[in-house]
């Protein structure tokens, strides 16, 4: 299966930084089949980007999906407040689809 | 709106089968695919597998000997069906649709591709003795 490890594991962060999280795939996944979730304690997650780099609907534009092969990122230009939450990269280029063990964004 | 909420057990004890089920409401079941994921208390998530409408369905390996996945679309549910659990098997099960991107041929099946759109709240589900 694909392996995706996510880094750092966890950051610690201030309102108005910008932050890039990293999501490795220990296969290439030509067609960037990546999604991004955002999660809050005790909510489900929530889908901010697919296809590596498409905004679902609703995503703010502060948040930007890159990456091809296997090195993905999520950068997100300026850090609101609602912002600080666990990310979770998935790749859906290979059955089974797998999860990143998550970054967690926290507030300094 | 489309909604999905996750029914069943909140405690079971070892050995038993675990049965869930989650029920679409403001849209149909139809034409979509759907799966489970879970997320151990303080871990990371696992996707269980997919269904579609038509009961085609594609497993994660490291369960598939004891899961089942079937939809209704009388109902409009789909379900989950998960034998001899384990205290490993404690955890927050989501239902989600799943945006089908393709699919691809790999050992004799066609697979499908997707991401998660819409996610159902959770259910926990404790396994204990």
């Amino acid at each position: 299966e694909i392996v995706l490890t996510q880094s750092p594991g966890t950051l610690s962060l201030s309102p108005g930084d910008r932050v890039t999280l990293s999501c490795r795939a220990s296969q290439t996944m030509i067609s960037g089949f990546l999604a991004w979730y955002q999660q809050k304690p005790g909510q489900a997650p929530r889908l901010l980007i697919y296809s590596a780099l498409n905004r679902a609907s609703g995503t703010p534009d502060r948040f930007v999906g890159s990456g091809s092969g296997t090195d993905f990122t999520l950068t997100i230009s300026r850090l609101e407040p609602e912002d600080f939450a666990v990310y979770y990269c998935q790749q859906y280029h290979k059955s089974p689809w797998t999860f990143g063990q998550g970054t967690k964004v926290e507030i300094k | 709106q489309v909604q999905l909420q996750e029914s069943g057990p909140g405690l079971m004890k070892p050995s038993e089968t675990l049965s869930l089920t989650c029920s679409l409401s403001g849209g149909s079941i139809g034409i979509d695919y759907w799966s489970w994921i879970r997320q151990p208390p303080g871990k990371g998530l696992e996707w269980i597998g997919y269904v579609n409408y038509m009961g085609l369905t594609n497993y994660n390996p490291s369960l598939k000997s004891r899961v089942t996945m079937s939809a209704d679309t009388s109902k409009d549910n789909f379900s989950l069906t998960l034998r001899f659990v384990t205290a490993a098997d404690t955890a927050v099960y989501y239902c989600a649709r799943v945006v089908p991107t393709g699919d691809y041929y790999d050992s004799g099946y066609y697979l499908q591709r997707g991401y998660f759109d819409l996610w159902g709240p959770g259910i926990l589900v404790t396994v204990s003795s």
